[in-house]
């Protein structure tokens, strides 16, 4: 089955610095890569995704790149401002998705004022 | 607006006893998820069901059962067996096939007492 690994676990940036969350994964059949914002005590939330027909996303202060041949993808947040600090989840599911999406351990960031 | 809802948030149970936390969602999706996460962890599956009246085990599915009697819900049983229930527990759905990511619950917090 399909296997990510996300790096690194914490992540401390100065306000307004930018942060750079990477992950890998291991079955080239993965077409689908979403990326989650998850603020203390509550449910994650969608915040940008990629196909992998697509290199690069941008949606304002944050972008998505997807490397196929080298099996990995990389969320860019640029101006970081306190409210990013969150941890973040990165996923990646297989063609026909029968079992779903299947998740890194997540990075805590933290945006220092 | 459709959306995915848990309850209770909060929740404490005695030692030796059964609890059922609800799971409810209306954005006509036929995937249901259930997750634990344990502090500073990351997302762990429990059970996840693709249609009505069908669910499958995830990677610690022991001490937990669910049933979906219905498409919109997907309740899960903490019962007694299960020896270290305290953790934040989270409700997904999504399409079939999970391409457009997973909507997630906010969440219900459950401590042993």
């Amino acid at each position: 089955g399909e296997n990510v690994e996300q790096h690194p676990s914490t992540l401390s940036v100065q306000e307004g610095d930018s942060a750079v969350i990477k992950c890998t994964y291991s079955d080239s059949a993965s077409n689908y890569f979403p990326w989650y914002k998850q603020e203390l005590g509550k449910g994650p939330q969608l915040i940008i995704d990629i196909r992998s027909n697509v290199g690069e996303k941008k949606d304002q202060r944050i972008a998505v790149t997807l490397n196929k041949t080298a099996k990995h993808f990389s969320l860019h947040i640029t101006e970081t401002q306190p409210e990013d600090s969150a941890v973040y989840f990165c996923a990646a599911i297989t063609g026909g998705g029968a079992d779903g999406l299947t998740f890194g351990k997540g990075t805590h960031l933290i945006i220092q004022p | 607006d459709g959306g995915i809802t848990q309850s209770p948030k909060y929740l404490f149970r005695k030692e030796g006893q059964n609890v059922t936390l609800s799971c409810e969602q209306n954005l006509n999706h036929d995937a249901m998820y259930w997750y634990r996460q344990d502090p500073g962890q990351g997302l762990r599956l429990i059970y996840y069901s693709q249609i009505v009246n069908d669910f499958q085990k995830g990677d610690i599915a022991e001490g937990y059962s669910v049933s979906r009697e219905k498409k919109e819900s997907f309740p899960l049983t903490v019962t007694s067996a299960q020896k270290n229930p305290t953790a934040f527990y989270l409700c997904a759905s999504s399409k079939l096939g999970a391409q457009d990511g997973y909507t997630f619950g906010s969440g219900t917090r459950l401590t042993v007492v």
